[in-house]
Formats: structure tokens, C-alpha cells, sequence
């Protein structure tokens, strides 16, 4: 079974700042990651996806993400946030590729990327 | 190319009522997914279908169903409609093969009254 961990529903962070959001997941098999964003009444924006190759990840809007084996961790950075980044962030996992499965996303229970003028 | 579209955008029904939401996916995608979304339990997942016939199932009763035409287009159910089930509906569809990129619509929001 998997699972996604993210740490901390709510964030705040300053124009300019760094934006951090943690991600922790739990996979029996390699998995497949993702980040989402969401804004209000609006579904889910893909914002990048780690499959396989290279550990870091650039993604839309200067966001990236470092897959870590290792820490079992996908954390999203953006070094410098912006107004327009305030939305809800999903970090979600899925099953590797195997013949003639279904794929199915496991999602976090969110973050809330609050940004301060 | 258009994006995934959903309808209606919004819901209002009662208790003990059905509702069909619709999903039209990305065109050249086969594979369909439907998630709810509550503020307690978070984007839980549904049912994926491809090529009509359901390939996955999540951990929801059987009041909830679907089913996917011959144009990738698909319809979910909800009989006998509780409390409960007030949430954000979303469709995401992907290509099916060899790919976990999955696009979502903006979701159909369902209020129980």
C-alpha cells in the first residue's frame, strides 16, 4: 500500500521568500511522484511529476522538486514565492507502470501556501 | 486542445436522491478517474475506467458507480444520497498507456441537503 505524508497543512512565508513544502511517501515499489496545486472552486494543476531519471525536477512556475530515494522524500521548493503562488499544494504517489494495470494517484492531505505581502 | 470538462459545475440535491455527474476528457485520452474531495478526508479515489470497463476500484460503497462510452466520455453515480456525500467530484483523465499523467477538470461540487 501506499502512502503520502505531508508535513505541515499551513504555511506562511513572505513576497520573496523561500517556499519549502514537505513531502514524505511510502511505496513497495518505485514509485511514480507528483506535485498538484489547487486554487479556490478550481481542480488540480499538475505542477511537475518524478518518474525515473534525474532526481531533481523542474516543474511550471520556477517550482522544483528533489526525488530522495534514500529519505524517502519529494519536497517542493520555489526560491522565491510570489502572491500568485497562494493556493493548496498536493504531493501524490502512484504505482509503477506494470502490463495492463490501472493507475490510481494516492494524495497527501494537502498544504495551504499562505503568502505575505 | 480543450481541457477536461465537467457538468454541471455545481449540485444540489437531497437526502435519498440519485445525481449523474459528467466528465468529457482530453480528446485522444481513454483512461478516466474520479475522485472526491472532502475537507476530512482529503482527494480519495473512486474508480479509473479505460476503454469502457473499470480497470480499479477505490474503498467507497457501492452507491457510488460509473461507466465510460465508446467516445472515452464518462458518467458517475450516486444513489441514495446521504449527508456525507457532499464533496467536490473530479474527473481527471489521462492517455492509459504508459502514462500517469493524469489532467483534471474543475470538478462538479455536490451539496446534500
Amino acid at each position: 500500500a501506499q502512502s503520502v505524508t505531508q508535513l505541515g497543512s499551513h504555511v506562511s512565508v513572505s513576497e520573496g521568500a523561500l517556499v519549502l513544502l514537505r513531502c514524505n511517501y511510502s511505496s513497495s515499489v518505485p514509485p511514480y511522484l507528483f506535485w498538484y496545486v489547487q486554487y479556490p472552486n478550481q481542480g488540480l494543476q499538475l505542477l511537475l511529476k518524478y518518474t525515473t531519471g534525474a532526481t531533481l525536477v523542474k516543474g511550471i512556475n520556477g517550482f522544483e522538486a528533489e526525488f530522495k530515494k534514500s529519505e524517502t522524500s519529494f519536497h517542493l521548493t520555489k526560491p522565491s514565492a510570489h502572491m500568485s503562488d497562494a493556493a493548496e499544494y498536493f504531493c501524490a504517489v502512484s504505482d509503477t507502470l506494470s502490463s495492463g494495470s490501472a493507475r490510481q494517484l494516492t494524495f497527501g492531505s494537502g498544504t495551504q501556501l499562505t503568502v505575505l505581502p | 486542445k480543450a481541457g477536461v470538462t465537467q457538468t454541471p459545475r455545481y449540485l444540489i440535491k437531497t437526502r435519498g436522491q440519485q445525481v449523474t455527474l459528467s466528465c468529457s476528457p482530453i480528446s485522444g485520452h481513454r483512461s478516466v478517474s474520479w475522485y472526491q474531495q472532502t475537507p476530512g478526508q482529503g482527494l480519495q479515489f473512486l474508480f479509473e475506467y479505460f476503454s469502457e470497463t473499470q480497470r480499479n476500484k477505490g474503498n467507497f460503497p457501492g452507491r457510488f458507480s460509473g461507466r465510460q462510452f465508446s467516445n472515452s466520455r464518462s458518467e458517475m453515480n450516486v444513489s441514495t444520497l446521504e449527508l456525507g456525500d457532499s464533496a467536490l467530484y473530479l474527473c481527471a483523465s489521462s492517455l492509459g498507456a504508459g502514462n500517469n499523467e493524469q489532467f483534471f477538470g474543475p470538478g462538479t461540487r455536490l451539496t446534500v441537503l
